[in-house]
């Protein structure tokens, strides 16, 4: 079974940018992972931000982007808000099922 | 717009079968190709894969959850539906279902498992 790594947690500054990555134990993110990235908030469903690596859904800001960056598949916060505080989850498409991530804790602060 | 609810009982004892049901709105789970899944999220825990079945009805189960699994789709009420087998308080969870593409989820359902 693949293992899926995220940072386990990040900060940043009310409009500054991050960017959160998603990499494999199998070697490269491709395409062919279909990497989605979801936001949680505490008490709340995940909601889906970006899938098939940078496809947005209606309600993704656009300050929310999704790309494949040196290997792992990326998720860049470009003019951060307070309330895009939240846990930000990936997940990769391997052997025609879905492996998680541990889950991005991201403080705006 | 495509709406998901998962229902079921809150409470399942051990060695017992938990059973829960996503009823689907906006969308027929006979057409189009989507996966519909569940996942799940103990508490203090990270997101968990359990499964998906495709609208052709070909299913994909977490390796580690396969030999008590059993996804299902009901085309006549517009339902999917999961079975875990053998529960024992690890699968304590609050339960989502949801349908991929794009992303679309339920609003998650807290299943206790405790006699």
């Amino acid at each position: 079974q693949a293992v899926v790594t995220q940072e386990s947690s990040l900060t940043v500054s009310p409009g500054g940018t991050v960017t959160l990555t998603c990499g494999s134990s199998t070697g490269d993110v491709t395409s062919y992972h279909y990497p989605y990235w979801l936001q949680q908030k505490p008490g709340q469903a995940p909601r889906t931000l970006i899938y098939d690596t940078n496809n947005k859904l209606s309600w993704t800001p656009a300050r929310f982007s999704g790309s494949l960056l040196g290997g792992k598949a990326a998720l860049t916060l470009s003019g951060a808000q307070p309330e895009d505080e939240a846990e930000f989850h990936c997940f990769l498409t391997h052997n025609g099922g879905c492996v998680f991530g541990g889950g991005t804790k991201l403080t705006v602060l | 717009q495509v709406q998901l609810q998962e229902s079921g009982p809150g409470l399942v004892k051990p060695s017992q079968t938990l059973s829960l049901t996503c009823t689907v709105s906006g969308d027929s789970i006979s057409s189009g190709r989507y996966f519909w899944s569940w996942i799940r999220r103990p508490a203090g825990k990270g997101l968990e894969y359990i499964g998906r079945i495709h609208t052709s009805g070909s299913t994909n189960y977490n390796p580690s959850l396969k030999s008590r699994v059993t996804i299902s789709l009901d085309t006549s009420k517009n339902q999917f539906s999961l079975q875990l087998s053998s529960v024992t308080a690890a699968d304590t969870a609050v339960y989502y279902c949801a349908r991929l593409p794009p992303g679309y989820w339920g609003q998650g359902t807290l299943v206790t498992v405790s006699s």
